[in-house]
């Protein structure tokens, strides 16, 4: 499974737009990119997923170049209750029998007012 | 509907205690996972279930068994816990694109 690498930690303010950028130098052919958001005390929950180019859905957009080694999970106009942990992750779809994830230490987003 | 759930949600063990961590999912997959979280880190695979009856190690498997009971069931066992199994334990199970996990149980030993 790929290794990624996101910043530690992340500021922003009310009303932004807020991009994380994750590293995912060794992706595989077969490789999907998903996003996970956590909030203290909750499981993980998904936020997006992507293969390529560019994907939106009605919570964030998911930019991958097209050599695939990274990606940007981009927050249109964050609130405050998207203080949370993110987290990317690479790794084969979870309609394959061998579908398992491996979670880094994820980026903390801290939503000022 | 309830998704993935877990018994129990906090539990407090003395060392060398055991127990067992229920996990259910009414959402008919086939996959179903263990991950324990500790404070400031990102999650890590304890044990997964492909399908039923079958089970292998993840990351971190080292003192814990697991039992996948039926297609619905998963249970996690420590039996002879120890501090550094202090942590949160989440159990989830994966639809068509996505991991849904379940409210996690909160375990501390002392």
């Amino acid at each position: 499974l790929a290794k990624t690498t996101q910043p530690i930690s992340m500021d922003s303010y009310e009303g932004q737009e807020v991009n994380i950028t994750c590293s995912h130098n060794n992706i595989a052919t077969n490789d999907y990119i998903t996003w996970y958001q956590q909030f203290p005390s909750q499981g993980p929950r998904f936020i997006i997923q992507g293969y390529k180019t560019k994907v939106t859905n009605e919570v964030a957009s998911l930019f991958i170049p097209a050599d695939r080694k990274s990606s940007t999970l981009s927050l249109p106009r964050v609130s405050l209750s998207d203080t949370a942990v993110y987290y990317c992750l690479v790794g084969d779809s979870p309609r394959d029998s061998s579908y398992k994830l491996i979670f880094g230490s994820g980026t903390r987003l801290l939503v000022r007012p | 509907n309830a998704g993935v759930t877990q018994t129990p949600k906090f539990q407090v063990l003395k060392t060398g205690q055991s127990m067992t961590l229920q996990c259910a999912q009414d959402m008919n997959h086939n996959s179903m996972y263990w991950y324990r979280q500790d404070p400031g880190m990102g999650l890590r695979l304890i044990y997964y279930s492909a399908s039923e009856g079958t089970t292998d190690k993840g990351e971190v498997p080292n003192g814990y068994n697991v039992s996948r009971l039926n297609k619905r069931e998963f249970s996690l066992r420590l039996e002879s816990a120890a501090p550094s199994q202090t942590s949160v334990y989440f159990c989830a199970s994966p639809g068509r694109n996505e991991q849904f996990f379940g409210p996690g149980t909160r375990l501390t030993v002392l």
